[in-house]
């Protein structure tokens, strides 16, 4: 059963730099064939997905984020991890990883971590 | 872009509910349904518009091609209060809807 799990500070200061780190169990990364995605939901928002990246390290980014993020793999650890700089109240939000079929669906879904800006 | 409606209904159990999806752009059949109860993560429900993965309910269905999408629910069950999203998975980047919150009535 593959499991994801997000992890990382709950809480960042403004203009600072939010780092996440999903760990996939059950399944490995390097395997390929999956894109491994990135998701955000700010408090009672909809969805927004960031971005997502193949084990090979080719990345797809949301435009509206582009400038701001990277999205990195180690595949020796099983893992894939976001990096957000220059943050502000408005990317408070509860991030979740998720394993992308590209085009065709995403799952399973990590539990979410939430993550709150403020000084 | 997605238009997800209505963003809130309330029904019964027992009763049928559809929930429509519409894309700005033709998306083909790249429309997939998730469940998501309150602090939890989005649960897939269907995929390519209508297939519904294992384990999936059978009183869940979608349909629809290109622009508009329905998703149905046929006899609720108490089970089913939550919010639902649709995500288009057509075309970077992938867009959600705006939900709907399924509640009791």
């Amino acid at each position: 059963q593959v499991q994801l799990q997000e992890s990382g500070p709950g809480l960042v200061e403004p203009s600072e730099t939010l780092s996440l780190t999903c760990t996939v169990s059950g399944a490995s990364i390097s395997t390929g064939g999956y894109y491994w995605s990135w998701i955000r939901q700010q408090p009672g928002k909809d969805l927004e997905w960031i971005g997502n990246i193949y084990y090979s390290g080719s990345t797809n980014y949301n435009p509206s984020l582009k400038s701001r993020i990277t999205i990195s793999v180690d595949a020796s650890k099983n893992q894939f991890s976001l990096k957000l700089n220059s943050v502000t109240a408005a990317d408070t939000a509860v991030y979740y990883c998720a394993r992308d079929h590209q085009h065709w669906y995403f799952d399973p879904w990590g539990r979410g971590t939430l993550v709150t800006v403020s000084s | 872009q997605l238009t997800q409606s209505p963003s809130s209904l309330s029904a019964s159990v027992g009763d049928r509910v559809t929930i429509t999806c519409r894309a700005s752009e033709g998306i083909s059949s790249y429309l997939v349904w998730y469940q998501q109860k309150p602090g939890k993560a989005p649960n897939l429900l269907i995929y390519t518009s209508s297939t519904l993965p294992s384990g999936v309910p059978s009183r869940f269905s979608g349909s629809g091609s290109g622009t508009d999408f329905t998703f149905t629910i046929s006899s609720l069950q108490p089970e089913d209060f939550a919010t639902y999203y649709c995500q288009q998975i057509h075309t970077y980047p992938y867009t959600f809807g705006q939900g709907t919150m399924v509640e009791i009535k």
